[in-house]
């Protein structure tokens, strides 16, 4: 079984700043794969960013990053130069990769403000 | 087309109802999903389909019934629902290759409210 975790159910952030929303996991899987989805108002789940466990590298998309800790098990996602339209629930996600389950955290909410 | 499209996107109907949530998709996937995701929550996963074979049921009531006519098509059948029920029901697709990335492409949802 594989566990998400993100501990923060709230945050705020003015436009253009930087704020990093948190993500641990738990799996005996040696190969998965990582995500962080959004979900704004209008309710679609949109991929943010992917992350492959047997990748060292950093996954980057613009002004997404994510900080892969793969012995800590952490997955940290960055949003650089805030916007107003990043305003949404951010779900991080894990699927194992041997069967087609994603687990999900419980969601960070996340406010852009002027 | 990149596109997960679901009917109707709102649905109200009351417990002696039967009603059907459509899902369709033309990316050539072969694996496709139903999440039901309550308020302020993650999305649970409800049933998997892959090569239009039912693969995964998490232990979902029997009012629920889902159905895979083609390998671009998915239906939920609802039957004798519960107003606990009331959800919005999300419907996802992944290629289910070699190629499957472990990433889910979802639909924008059909809203359930159960009277």
């Amino acid at each position: 079984a594989q566990t998400v975790t993100q501990s923060q159910p709230e945050m705020s952030v003015q436009e253009a700043e930087t704020v990093t929303l948190s993500c641990t996991y738990d799996t005996s899987e040696n190969n998965y794969y990582l995500f962080w989805y959004k979900q704004p108002p209008s309710r679609q789940m949109i991929l943010v960013i992917r992350q492959e466990a047997y990748k060292q590298q950093n996954a980057t998309e613009n002004r997404f990053s994510v900080n892969f800790q793969k012995a800590a098990k952490s997955f940290s996602l960055k949003i650089s130069d805030s916007q107003l339209g990043d305003t949404a629930m951010y779900f991080c996600a894990l699927n194992p990769g041997t069967a087609s389950k994603l687990t999900f955290g419980t969601g960070t909410r996340l406010q852009v403000t002027l | 087309d990149t596109e997960v499209t679901q009917t109707p996107k709102h649905l109200v109907m009351g417990m002696t109802n039967k009603k059907s949530l459509k899902c369709e998709q033309h990316m050539g996937h072969r694996a496709m999903y139903w999440y039901k995701q309550k308020a302020k929550k993650p999305p649970e996963l409800m049933f998997v389909y892959s090569y239009e074979k039912l693969s995964i049921n998490e232990s979902v009531p029997s009012r629920f019934s889902p159905e895979c006519p083609n390998s671009s098509l998915l239906n939920l059948h609802l039957h004798a629902l519960q107003p606990e029920d009331s959800a919005l029901y999300l419907c996802a697709s992944s290629p289910g290759t070699a190629l499957n990335t472990g990433e889910l492409f979802f639909g924008e949802g059909s809203r359930l409210t159960v009277l």
